[in-house]
C-alpha cells in the first residue's frame, strides 16, 4: 500500500541526547514535511524539502536537522540543543496540489 | 506563524446533531484543506476548496470559503460519535507555495 511510515511511534530521550525520527514514502511525492504538535497549538511547520538534497527552514528550525538523500526518505534529528523537545512529530508528503499526506506520528519524550 | 484559526476550540454535540466549525485566515491563499485528527494518529484529508469556488459537499460534508472575509466554515451534518475527533483548516501561502499551514483545531466530542 502506498503511503508514509514514521519510526518509531515512541520514543524516549535523556537530556542532552540526538535523537533521529525516520519518515519513508513509496508515493513518489517530491516535497516532505516535518510538524510539531504541542497539546493546543496545532501544527508547526520544523522543515520541509521540495527536492532531493534541498530543504527549507519552517518557523520553528532551532535545534533541529534534517537530511534529504533519497526521494523518499526525510528524516529529522532531534538536537540536544532544542530545549523542549517533548511532543508529537508529524512528517507529510505532497505531490505539489492537492492533499498532504500523513504518517502516523512519533511521539517524543524526554526523561 | 499561525495562517489559520479555528473556532471554537471545543464542541461537544448530541449524536444526530450538526456540528459547525470556522476557520479564518490572514493573508491570500490558493485553496484551503480540512483535515481530520483522532486521537495520538496522523491527519486525515477532508476536503480541498479552491479560491475561486464558495461551496464543496463530500457526503456529510459542506464546506464554504468567503475570501472577502477571508474564513471557511466546515459543516458535518447528522453527526456520529465516530466524527468525535479534532478538526483543522490548513491554508497555503498562495500560488506556487509549498508550505501548509495550520490552525489549532476545533475539538469535536460527539455524544452517542
Amino acid at each position: 500500500d502506498g503511503g508514509i511510515t514514521q519510526s518509531p511511534k515512541y520514543l524516549f530521550r535523556k537530556e542532552g541526547q540526538n535523537v533521529t525520527l525516520s519518515c519513508e514514502q513509496n508515493l513518489n511525492h517530491d516535497a516532505m514535511y516535518w510538524y510539531r504538535q504541542d497539546p493546543g497549538q496545532g501544527l508547526r511547520l520544523i522543515y520541509y524539502s521540495q527536492i532531493v538534497n534541498d530543504f527549507q527552514k519552517g518557523d520553528i528550525a532551532e535545534g533541529y536537522s534534517v537530511s534529504r538523500e533519497k526521494k523518499e526518505s526525510f528524516p529529522l534529528t532531534v538536537t540536544s540543543a532544542q530545549k523542549n523537545p517533548t511532543a508529537f512529530y508529524l512528517c507529510a508528503s505532497w505531490e505539489g496540489a492537492g492533499e498532504l499526506f500523513f504518517g502516523e506520528g512519533s511521539r517524543l519524550t524526554v526523561l | 506563524s499561525q495562517q489559520g484559526e479555528e473556532d471554537p476550540q471545543a464542541l461537544s454535540i448530541q449524536e444526530g446533531e450538526n456540528a459547525t466549525m470556522n476557520c479564518s485566515y490572514k493573508t491570500s491563499i490558493n485553496n484551503l484543506q480540512w483535515y481530520r485528527q483522532n486521537s495520538g494518529r496522523g491527519l486525515v484529508h477532508l476536503i480541498l476548496i479552491r479560491s475561486n469556488e464558495r461551496e464543496k459537499h463530500s457526503g456529510r460534508l459542506r464546506v464554504t470559503l468567503d475570501t472577502s472575509k477571508k474564513s471557511s466554515s466546515l459543516l458535518i451534518t447528522a453527526s456520529r460519535a465516530a466524527d468525535t475527533a479534532s478538526y483543522f483548516c490548513a491554508t497555503d501561502r498562495g500560488a506556487g507555495s509549498y508550505q501548509l499551514t495550520f490552525g489549532k483545531g476545533t475539538k469535536l466530542s460527539v455524544i452517542p
